[in-house]
């Protein structure tokens, strides 16, 4: 079946401008992660969706990020105001649980490499 | 803050030979999970071990979890240029729904 998808691919904007992220994760999946990776890091954590439950946005780096998950699927990740330090490779995931417990994979997309110029 | 720390860095062995990383956390946790990440891109789900097990197998991968040490090991046997990757650990911890990865440990297999 498909896999988690991300769009675009690849994002080169302007210092300033605002950009939108989406992310369609795996169908019937309840929770839906959103990370940051720059070159040669580990994984940033930035905001994590879990069934109806609020999501916890404790990773957000900054109130101009912000993102939103529409009738418990996609997600979009809106940046606004972008700074060069914005650049990265953000990338989504989803699994069919939430954290917790037993725990259960996580299934990424490809990201979204994203370059502020 | 990273909750996870890998061990090592940056590992180069030659193919066919057993490969080590190690990870190690911060709080108490749920579970622990291994991942894979080619070229940047997006990560791949190796193995996850709970809180209550001590070891785990999948293959040629091999997991070990010691709560009183706060640390995982993952050991690939007979190595090929195919396991060539970044390996991080994440991790679930106890009263903090949220999976954070460490900082990885980039694996090169030398053919």
């Amino acid at each position: 079946g498909a896999g988690v998808s991300q769009s675009p691919s690849n994002k080169v904007t302007e210092k300033g401008k605002d950009v939108e992220l989406r992310c369609d994760p795996i169908s019937g999946h309840t929770a839906l992660y959103w990370y940051r990776q720059s070159l040669g890091q580990g994984l940033e954590f930035l905001i994590y969706f879990q069934g109806n439950s609020a999501p916890d946005k404790s990773g957000l780096p900054s109130d101009r990020f912000s993102a939103e998950r529409t009738g418990g699927s996609v997600s979009t990740l809106t940046i606004q105001r972008t700074q060069q330090e914005d650049s990265a490779v953000y990338l989504c995931a989803s699994s069919l649980e939430g954290t917790g417990g037993a725990g259960s994979p996580l299934h990424f997309g490809n990201g979204t490499r994203l370059t502020v110029t | 803050s990273q909750q996870g720390e890998e061990d090592p860095q940056a590992l180069s062995i030659q193919e066919g030979e057993n490969a080590t990383m190690n990870c190690s956390y911060k709080t108490s946790i749920n579970n622990l999970q291994w991942y894979r990440q080619n070229s940047g891109r997006g990560l791949v789900h190796l193995i996850l071990i709970r809180s209550n097990e001590r070891e785990k197998h999948s293959g040629r991968l091999r997991v070990t979890l010691d709560t009183s040490k706060k640390s995982s090991s993952l050991l690939i046997t007979a190595s090929r240029a195919a396991d060539t990757a970044s390996y991080f650990c994440a991790t679930d911890a106890v009263g903090n729904e949220k999976l954070t990865f460490g900082t990885g440990t980039r694996l090169t297999i030398i053919p």
